[in-house]
């Protein structure tokens, strides 16, 4: 099973719909989760952290159940300029560095 | 705040030959990381050095690829021989402390192609 596991998607959109990537990690050990984005040939950025009382950032939500070792990123009132690869990550065993999921891409069209 | 450079931004090889990548990261981050990410992948962590020191090197193929950082600054990674599966594009990455908690901030990448 792999470390982490996501969505195999693309997913393509229309502008102003919602979409939800879901996210999986085999390491219960994990102590940390971020969602990362990451454009077409650019370097990836951290788009959010996720804990587990689940976090908002505007239009994005992110969610953790520990139990289930599930993350997921919801995405309201797409925009064109949400067309990405968004990255599930999470720590580590030794909570040191960061393991990187395949990535989902989103494409939104008008 | 200068981000974390890299160089080259692209480099193209022959199977056999050597290369070598170069990253500056942010002023005061001690902690960096070399990450592979072949297309269509997720970045995979390569190395990871807190100041001079290695913390992870488990996934890095010791036989052909080596890194270093002198000084707990700059780092250089290399692959001596290179191989066809080596085409990928190679991020560094940098943060202040090693915890994962803390943002890693990435360069541009050395988009590598081995022909």
């Amino acid at each position: 099973r792999k470390e982490v596991e996501q969505d195999p998607g693309p997913f393509n959109v229309p502008e102003g719909a919602t979409v939800a990537f879901n996210c999986t990690y085999s390491n219960s050990a994990s102590q940390s989760f971020f969602w990362y984005r990451q454009d077409c040939r650019k370097e990836p950025k951290l788009l959010m952290s996720v804990y587990s009382s689940g976090n908002e950032d505007g239009r994005f939500t992110a969610q953790l159940n520990r139990a289930s070792q599930y993350i997921s990123l919801l995405i309201r009132d797409s925009k064109l300029s949400d067309s990405a690869t968004y990255l599930c990550v999470v720590t580590n065993q030794a909570g040191t560095a960061l393991i990187f999921g395949k990535g989902t891409t989103l494409s939104v069209s008008s | 705040e200068a981000g974390v450079a890299q160089s080259p931004r692209y480099k193209i090889i022959e199977k056999r030959q050597s290369v070598a990548f170069w990253c500056n990261p942010i002023s005061g981050h001690a902690t960096l990381y070399w990450y592979q990410q072949i297309l269509g992948q997720g970045p995979k962590l390569l190395i990871q050095f807190q100041n001079n020191g290695v913390v992870d090197d488990s996934q890095l193929p010791k036989d052909r690829f080596s890194a270093e950082r002198l000084k707990g600054v700059d780092s250089t990674l290399k692959i001596q021989p290179a191989k066809l599966e080596d085409s990928a594009v190679y991020l560094c990455a940098s943060s202040l402390v090693g915890h994962g908690n803390t943002e890693a901030f990435f360069g541009q990448g050395t988009r590598l192609t081995v022909v």
